[in-house]
């Protein structure tokens, strides 16, 4: 089961942080978490993932919970220009494919 | 930064002729896929590419579906009997590695069958 669960939306204002929580309650122990985003008329765009312990990058901060069954995106001020649908996957195992799901559609109010 | 880029960005087609969509992987990267997502719906897996072979497909990737690379840079999609179903966003993807490692997404040929 390659499904995670997300928030169909969520609302933040500009230069806020903001927590994209996502549910993958049946991760297997060798699944990575993974997270992109989708801006407007663009293709995915890689944003972070992680294994078992919190990563950061340029971009946001992955906290991932200590079982593993969900973890939350965080992005620590967020612009206009990170108004996008963020998708939470769990990838591993045996096959390269990535499966998306609706994702969460993050609006920012300026 | 190095990027994945795709040609045309547009195309339009009439039902039943071929279409060939082009991407151009980042250089470094040996893990090719290609994805679509059918207006207001979810990004689809097509298939996945290694070593000169197909590594993985989905359902949708019938017998009208065709990939290849044929030089050291392109990665192509040839579609060969086009339907009006087929019209979508097709996005063309790399990484470096399988499995754990990220994929790098291009911009998206849009696919219009009239």
């Amino acid at each position: 089961d390659a499904k995670t669960t997300q928030p169909n939306s969520m609302e933040s204002n500009e230069e806020e942080p903001v927590h994209l929580p996502c549910n993958h309650s049946t991760i297997s122990g060798t699944d990575y978490i993974h997270w992109y985003r989708q801006l407007p008329s663009q293709g995915p765009e890689y944003v972070i993932h992680g294994l078992t312990s919190n990563v950061n990058n340029r971009m946001a901060s992955l906290a991932i919970a200590e079982d593993r069954k969900s973890s939350t995106l965080i992005l620590h001020r967020a612009t206009l220009r990170d108004a996008a649908v963020y998708y939470c996957l769990k990838y591993g195992g045996a096959t390269n494919k990535l499966i998306f799901g609706t994702g969460t559609l993050l609006a920012v109010q300026p | 930064e190095p990027e994945v880029t795709q040609t045309p960005s547009h195309q339009v087609t009439q039902m039943g002729q071929e279409v060939i969509l082009r991407c151009v992987p980042i250089s470094n990267h040996l893990y090719f896929y290609w994805y679509r997502q059918i207006l207001g719906q979810k990004v689809e897996f097509l298939v996945s590419f290694y070593n000169n072979e197909i590594s993985e497909k989905s359902e949708i990737f019938d017998d009208q579906f065709s990939v290849e690379r044929p030089d050291g840079s392109n990665f192509t999609l040839k579609i060969r009997s086009t339907k009006l179903e087929d019209s979508a966003m097709y996005f063309c993807a790399s990484s470096v590695g399988q499995r754990t490692y990220e994929q790098y997404f291009g911009p998206g040929t849009r696919l219009t069958v009239t």
